[in-house]
């Protein structure tokens, strides 16, 4: 079976600065796919950034990066020039590739980050 | 805009009482999804609908059931809500066809049993 560790429950940055949230995933799958969800508070989940594991190159997504570490099983989230819309919880996510179906969601515990002005 | 429509966005309903949660999708995805996340944990995976075809997590409660009348609505049944099942129940859409592992969430149904 398949987890995802996010060991950070809350951070915090200033606007204008950079901050990394952490990830590590368990798995012995080949294919698969990591995401980076966004939830603002009351709001709905949103998709802010994806890797598929056989791409060797990181995500980027205007300010927001991914380090991908296949090997050590991990993927981190890298947020430059932090705004004050980007205060929210983030999910980790990994789903294994199934072919020709679609594989389900597989969270983290989320990381609380709040940007402070 | 194409979206995800959860309604209600808060529902209350009373211990034991049957509660039907329900979403729409303007997104024409053939994959439907029901999370339940409690406060302050990550969503957890209910079932899907793959097209027509009804999928159920092995740890999922009887309790919990779904229907998918058409390609656009899915409802989630709670024959017997017990006070545990209190938490927000998100619903979620995806396609099996361009980039298909994108899921698109809907805001949400946060339901209270009394």
């Amino acid at each position: 079976a398949q987890t995802v560790t996010q060991s950070q429950p809350e951070m915090s940055v200033q606007e204008a600065e950079t901050v990394t949230l952490s990830c590590t995933y368990d798995t012995s799958e080949n294919n698969y796919y990591l995401f980076w969800y966004k939830q603002p508070p009351s709001r709905q989940m949103i998709l802010v950034i994806r890797q598929e594991a056989y791409k060797q190159q990181n995500a980027t997504e205007n300010r927001f990066s991914v380090n991908f570490q296949k090997a050590a099983k991990s993927f981190s989230l890298k947020i430059s020039d932090s705004q004050l819309g980007d205060t929210a919880m983030y999910f980790c996510a990994f789903m294994k590739h199934v072919r020709g179906s679609q594989g389900n969601l597989i969270f983290g515990k989320g990381t609380k980050l709040s940007v402070k002005p | 805009d194409a979206m995800v429509i959860q309604n209600p966005r808060y529902q209350v309903t009373q211990f034991g009482k049957p509660v039907t949660l329900s979403c729409s999708q303007t997104l024409n995805h053939n994959v439907m999804y029901w999370y339940q996340q409690k406060s302050s944990q990550a969503p957890k995976l209910l079932f899907h609908y793959y097209d027509k075809d009804f999928n159920n997590e092995a740890d999922t409660p009887d309790n919990f059931q779904s229907r998918r009348p058409n390609t656009s609505f899915c409802f989630l049944d709670i024959r017997s809500p017990g006070l545990g099942d209190a938490a927000m129940y998100l619903c979620a859409t995806s396609r099996t066809s361009g980039i298909p592992y994108e899921q698109y969430f809907g805001p949400g149904t946060r339901l209270t049993v009394t």
